[in-house]
């Protein structure tokens, strides 16, 4: 069976410090991958989304940036924190059905 | 653009009642609409998802129905249990082979023993 991975699961970070969050799939090949972002009072919104190593697409223009440096790993970074970026980032898989399942999520709070 | 909405916001119901989530679209031209069900600081779990030529999907207590013309969507819940308390989200995919979700806000159900 498939598996989603996050870490880590809560981090709280100073504005201006990188960041650096990781999502593997376990049980699949060749998934699309998705990073979203939950933020209070607000839908879940698409970041990024890969359908293959190396390819990504950008949904919102912002200073966070994605890398899927192997299959089944995906890679949400950040030179520099700002408030704005707190929130709850999700990753999530789906294959040739459309159906996408998602991760455990990370608590992101920038101080 | 696509927008999704969700009415109520939040509902609360007595154990052991019927209750049904809405869930409304402005572009009837999806490729397939998904139910999620979100607990508190957790993930999101699928629920169900229809397909755009389907109308309807069951799985347990749970039936989803689908009516693309006029861009709705409803999640029947039947003889709700306190275990059921959580946010329902719906997404909608538009075009076919996009992956790309659009979401609503979510209906927080609290279903009181």
């Amino acid at each position: 069976s498939q598996t989603i991975h996050q870490w880590p699961a809560t981090l709280v970070q100073p504005v201006g410090s990188p960041l650096s969050l990781e999502c593997t799939v376990e049980g699949t090949s060749n998934p699309n991958l998705y990073w979203y972002r939950q933020a209070a009072g607000r839908g879940l919104q698409l970041l990024f989304y890969s359908v293959g190593i190396g390819q990504i697409s950008s949904e919102v223009p912002q200073n966070l940036s994605a890398s899927r440096p192997q299959d089944r790993q995906f890679i949400l970074s950040s030179k520099k924190l700002l408030l704005s970026d707190s929130g709850f980032y999700l990753c999530a898989w789906s294959s040739g059905g459309h159906e996408q399942f998602f991760g455990p999520g990370t608590r992101l709070t920038v101080l | 653009k696509q927008e999704v909405t969700q009415i109520p916001a939040a509902l609360s119901v007595p154990e052991g009642e019927n209750l049904v989530l809405n869930c409304s679209f402005t572009d009837s031209a999806i490729y397939n609409l998904q139910w999620f069900r979100q607990d508190p600081g957790k993930g999101l779990t699928s629920l169900l998802l229809i397909q755009s030529s389907q109308r309807e999907q069951t799985s347990g207590r749970l039936n989803a129905s689908l009516d693309k013309s006029s861009g709705r969507s409803t999640l029947y819940i039947a003889a709700s249990q306190p275990g059921d308390s959580a946010t329902y989200l719906c997404a909608v995919e538009s075009g076919a082979g996009s992956y790309q979700l659009t979401f609503g806000k979510g209906t927080k159900l609290s279903v009181i023993p």
